[in-house]
C-alpha cells in the first residue's frame, strides 16, 4: 500500500462546476496535510494546508480532513480553465519522531472544459 | 525578493560523470529538501536537512550526495552511481516545526 494515494485521473469537469479531489494516507500518526498545484513543466505551489479535522476554506478552495477515515480532500468551486493542472496531496510523516518531510501522492490531473 | 533559486534550469550528464545541482534560499528557512520527480509521477524524497552540517537520507538517497555548510545553501550531487538520473529535480525549504514546503523552479537533468 502506498503511503499517500490519489486517483491519477484525468478528472474532467465543465467550467463553473465543483471539482472534487481525494487523497488517502496510511500513517495514522500524520498530523499535517497539504495540497499543491503543479502546472506542466513547473514546480509545485502550495494551495492549502490543513491540520485538524473538518473543513478549511480559502477563496474558491476548501480542504476537508477526516483523520478517523484517513482521507483528505480538496474542493474547487466555480472551476476555471486556469485550474487545469495536476494536484498533489502531501502528508507530513514522522510527527512524533521529529522527522519533518512531506510524502507526496502521485497527483490527480484536473481538466476544466470551457 | 525572497525565494529559492535553483540552477541550472537544464543540465546534461555524460556517462560516468558527477554533476552538482545548486539550491540557494534567502527565506531564512531552517530546513531544506531535495525531491526527484519522474514523468507522470509524484515527488520522491532524496535528502533533507533541518540544520547546518546535518542531513538525513530520504527514500531514494542511493547515488546522490549533499552538503549543508551554510543555512542558505543545499547543493545536490548526482554521482555516477546513479544509473537512471534523468528526472526533474526540485529543491524546497520550510520553517520548522511546520513543513509547508516552498519550491524552487527545478532543474531538468538529462543523460547524453
Amino acid at each position: 500500500q502506498k503511503e499517500v494515494e490519489q486517483n491519477s485521473g484525468p478528472l474532467s469537469v465543465p467550467e463553473g462546476a465543483i471539482a472534487s479531489l481525494n487523497c488517502t494516507y496510511s500513517d495514522r500518526g500524520s498530523q499535517s496535510f497539504f495540497w499543491y498545484r503543479q502546472y506542466s513543466g513547473k514546480s509545485p505551489e502550495l494551495i492549502m494546508s490543513i491540520y485538524s479535522n473538518g473543513d478549511k476554506e480559502d477563496g474558491r478552495f476548501t480542504a476537508q480532513l477526516n483523520k478517523a477515515s484517513q482521507y483528505v480532500s480538496l474542493l474547487i468551486r466555480d472551476s476555471q480553465p486556469s485550474d487545469s493542472a495536476t494536484y498533489l496531496c502531501a502528508v507530513n510523516r514522522g510527527e512524533d519522531t521529529g522527522r519533518r518531510a512531506l510524502t507526496f501522492g502521485s497527483g490527480t490531473r484536473l481538466q476544466v472544459q470551457p | 525578493d525572497g525565494g529559492i533559486t535553483q540552477s541550472p534550469k537544464y543540465l546534461f550528464r555524460k556517462e560516468g560523470q558527477n554533476v552538482t545541482l545548486s539550491c540557494e534560499q534567502n527565506l531564512n528557512h531552517d530546513a531544506m529538501y531535495w525531491y526527484r520527480q519522474d514523468p507522470g509521477q509524484g515527488l520522491r524524497l532524496i535528502y533533507y536537512s533541518q540544520i547546518v552540517n546535518d542531513f538525513q537520507k530520504g527514500d531514494i538517497a542511493e547515488g546522490y550526495s549533499v552538503s549543508r555548510e551554510k543555512k542558505e545553501s543545499f547543493p545536490l550531487t548526482v554521482t555516477s552511481a546513479q544509473k537512471n538520473p534523468t528526472a526533474f529535480y526540485l529543491c524546497a525549504s520550510s520553517t520548522l516545526p511546520r513543513a509547508e514546503l516552498f519550491f524552487g523552479s527545478g532543474t531538468q537533468l538529462s543523460v547524453l
